[in-house]
């Protein structure tokens, strides 16, 4: 079974550039999470999807950043501009879909922001 | 809020020797889920072992185990027989029971270097 797929994997943009990641979760997972990893810190969560719709986005700094999951697959986080405290991790996880289940966990993508 | 406590920023361990990585949260709620996570340097999250709040055995996965006390919210990993393959980061993650905040609440994590 594939895992939770991300891309990139790093990306390195000036500051006030726009810049996107991209999520593809497990075939049949349901919830699909966003979550920020800052250097030394555990992951935070960004927005919570269940289908297409986002049911927990309460920490995600909607000024700047922006998400979708379009027909409740693929999901892809947006932040623009980009400023250098932007500088993380974003991993992406997903679960098929109660509070019971495992989250499965991508790869993540390093975001520096210069 | 609820908040996930881990006070060894890095520990060692002789390969083969066992140890006891530590984990701290605080909630005022009564049923829960803990969790440990690993995550290598090539940064996929692992799940180690998962904990339910209203079982009182502590939970089992190989040579991973948990000491869980609920009544000082405390939530300890041994691992025995460390390979070096166990060096990673670990990550304590305590996730609410009630259907609506399936989020997990991470502890800053803990970096295990494994000696052969």
């Amino acid at each position: 079974e594939a895992g939770v797929v991300q891309s990139p994997r790093y990306k390195i943009i000036e500051k006030k550039q726009p810049v996107a990641f991209w999520c593809n979760p497990i075939s049949g997972h349901n919830t699909l999470y966003w979550y920020l990893q800052n250097l030394g810190q555990g992951p935070e969560l960004l927005i919570r999807y269940e289908n297409e719709e986002a049911v927990d986005d309460s920490q995600l700094p909607k000024d700047r950043f922006s998400a979708e999951r379009l027909k409740g697959v693929d999901s892809t986080l947006k932040i623009q501009p980009a400023e250098l405290g932007d500088s993380a991790v974003y991993l992406c996880a997903s679960s098929p879909g109660t509070v019971v289940d495992e989250q499965f966990f991508g790869p993540g993508t390093r975001l520096t922001v210069l | 809020a609820q908040t996930v406590t881990q006070s060894q920023p890095e520990m060692s361990v002789q390969e083969a020797e066992t140890v006891t990585l530590s984990c701290t949260y605080d909630t005022s709620e009564s049923d829960y889920y803990l969790f440990w996570y690993k995550q290598p340097p090539s940064r996929q999250m692992i799940l180690v072992i998962r904990q339910e709040a209203y079982k009182q055995q502590n939970a089992t996965e190989n040579r991973f185990s948990v000491n869980f006390q609920k009544a000082a919210k405390s939530f300890s990993l041994k691992i025995s027989d460390s390979q070096l393959g166990d060096a990673a980061m670990y990550f304590c993650a305590y996730r609410s029971a009630w259907g609506g905040s399936e989020k997990l609440v991470f502890g800053k994590g803990t970096k295990l270097t494994v000696n052969p």
